[in-house]
């Protein structure tokens, strides 16, 4: 299996751009989550989707942000428009979980978002 | 609702001494407890997870851990420090029947020098 994939691995935009980041889970995972990752703030959950249906976007920062889950092999997360303080690292990672029991996450490579 | 806390932001070891990474941590159900590691600039990989079976763990790399229910403790450990091993590492924590949301703690960055 070659893990969860994620696309680009580096995005540098100008602020105002709409960015859009890409997210291929594991086969058979029936979870997807996003994160963001900065020195300040560490790691952030944004959203996860459970058999392709968003369960929790509490911690999406705000409407510029958005998600989707066309199918169990894709996931997009959409910043419009961006701006600076959007630079991050935005790691997508999957997982599957047995009843009762919790296997924890494969995380993707992560895409580095530089807005300038 | 679960959460953990790792006591020390930075450790430093010198190579072939032994490694400790504290974490405690909260967790309204039976939880499911994991470290992962970060070597700079790229993802996070799964180190080891516990999820109610032995309470001693074995990882990746040489590394385990300790599920102590009395503590509410879970500590990374390795006999013997290797420079590859300079990186972060997070304790993490999932409620068992409270949904497969991970919390991640603040992490500890762990430095190796000869």
């Amino acid at each position: 299996d070659a893990g969860v994939i994620q696309s680009p691995r580096h995005e540098v935009t100008e602020m105002g751009q709409e960015v859009t980041l890409r997210c291929k889970p594991i086969s058979g995972h029936d979870y997807l989550f996003w994160y963001r990752q900065t020195m300040m703030r560490g790691l952030e959950l944004l959203i996860y989707f459970n058999n392709n249906v968003p369960i929790d976007d509490s911690g999406m920062p705000e409407d510029r942000f958005s998600a989707k889950m066309p199918n169990a092999s894709f996931s997009t997360l959409k910043i419009q428009p961006s701006e600076p303080r959007d630079s991050a690292v935005y790691f997508c990672a999957s997982s599957y979980t047995g009843v009762r029991t919790n296997y924890g996450y494969t995380f993707g490579s992560g895409t580095r978002l530089t807005v300038v | 609702a679960q959460s953990v806390t790792q006591l020390d932001s930075h450790v430093s070891v010198s190579e072939g001494t032994p490694v400790l990474l504290r974490c405690n941590y909260s967790s309204s159900y039976s939880p499911s407890l994991f470290w992962y590691v970060q070597h700079p600039n790229k993802g996070l990989q799964l180190l080891l997870k516990y999820t109610s079976a032995a309470t001693l763990v074995k990882g990746i790399n040489g590394f385990e851990a300790e599920f102590k229910k009395s503590e509410t403790s879970f500590h990374l450990t390795k006999p013997s420090a290797h420079m590859s091993d300079a990186a972060e590492y997070f304790c993490v924590v999932s409620a068992t029947g409270g949904g497969n949301k991970l919390t991640f703690g603040t992490g500890t960055q762990l430095k190796v020098e000869l």
